[in-house]
């Protein structure tokens, strides 16, 4: 157990759907990470969350969101899904950005 | 634009067969370069951080080493239990703050018995 949680840890929903992925840092990090992985792209970076304020963002589409709440846990939310973002999702913190990331073991999810 | 780029994608050894990954990169400043190793259907789980051109790490059968353009990760007489896909990652000073993870594609090791 890494100390980061995530849920749920399967997911399958509809085109047009919407869905939300949960994540708890480990505790006493303030930075969240969330990634999408798929089979041919590999990692890729969505968003930083630290201490509740967005500090990065990377190749995050519109139709996702996410937020980090005064708990510090996250969540990122995906709406209007479409086949393509079927994918890994995860979450990973860290105690500040310089610091190596712990990751979770990730939201699976399939859309059909 | 910053890019990590790893080789082989795939690689497999005989047990005891000795090897290395390599993985190339080209940032605007480097704050750290990570090893990671991923099992399937699980996340990411961090092997080794290296800062500076010249420094290694050391870890069981494995050791991380870093260039001014590249690090390998030497895996000496690995064993089955080694098989995963092991992943490189740059961190990238931006604006004065250090910024997300860059992730290479990763290398899939399998070693057979």
């Amino acid at each position: 157990d890494s100390g980061v949680t995530q849920t749920p840890k399967h997911l399958i929903t509809a085109t047009g759907q919407r869905v939300t992925l949960r994540c708890s840092p480990r505790s006493g990090d303030l930075s969240v990470y969330w990634y999408q992985q798929s089979l041919d792209q590999g990692l890729q970076f969505l968003i930083q969350y630290y201490n509740g304020e967005e500090r990065a963002k990377g190749n995050i589409l519109e139709r996702f969101s996410a937020q980090q709440f005064p708990d510090l846990h996250s969540e990122l939310n995906l709406s209007s899904l479409e086949l393509g973002d079927s994918a890994l999702y995860f979450c990973a913190s860290s105690v500040e950005s310089n610091y190596g990331y712990t990751f979770g073991s990730g939201t699976r999810l399939t859309v059909v | 634009e910053d890019q990590v780029t790893q080789s082989p994608e795939a690689l497999r050894l005989q047990e005891g067969e000795s090897s290395s990954l390599n993985c190339s990169y080209t940032v605007s400043g480097l704050r750290g370069l990570f090893w990671y190793r991923q099992d399937p259907g699980k996340g990411p789980e961090f092997l080794f951080t290296l800062y500076s051109a010249g420094e290694e790490k050391e870890k069981e059968r494995l050791k991380a080493t870093l260039t001014k353009k590249e690090s390998f990760l030497h895996i000496t007489a690995p064993k089955p239990e080694d098989s995963a896909t092991y992943l490189c990652a740059v961190q990238v000073i931006k604006g004065g703050s250090q910024g997300n993870l860059i992730f290479g594609k990763g290398t899939k090791l399998s070693v057979k018995p």
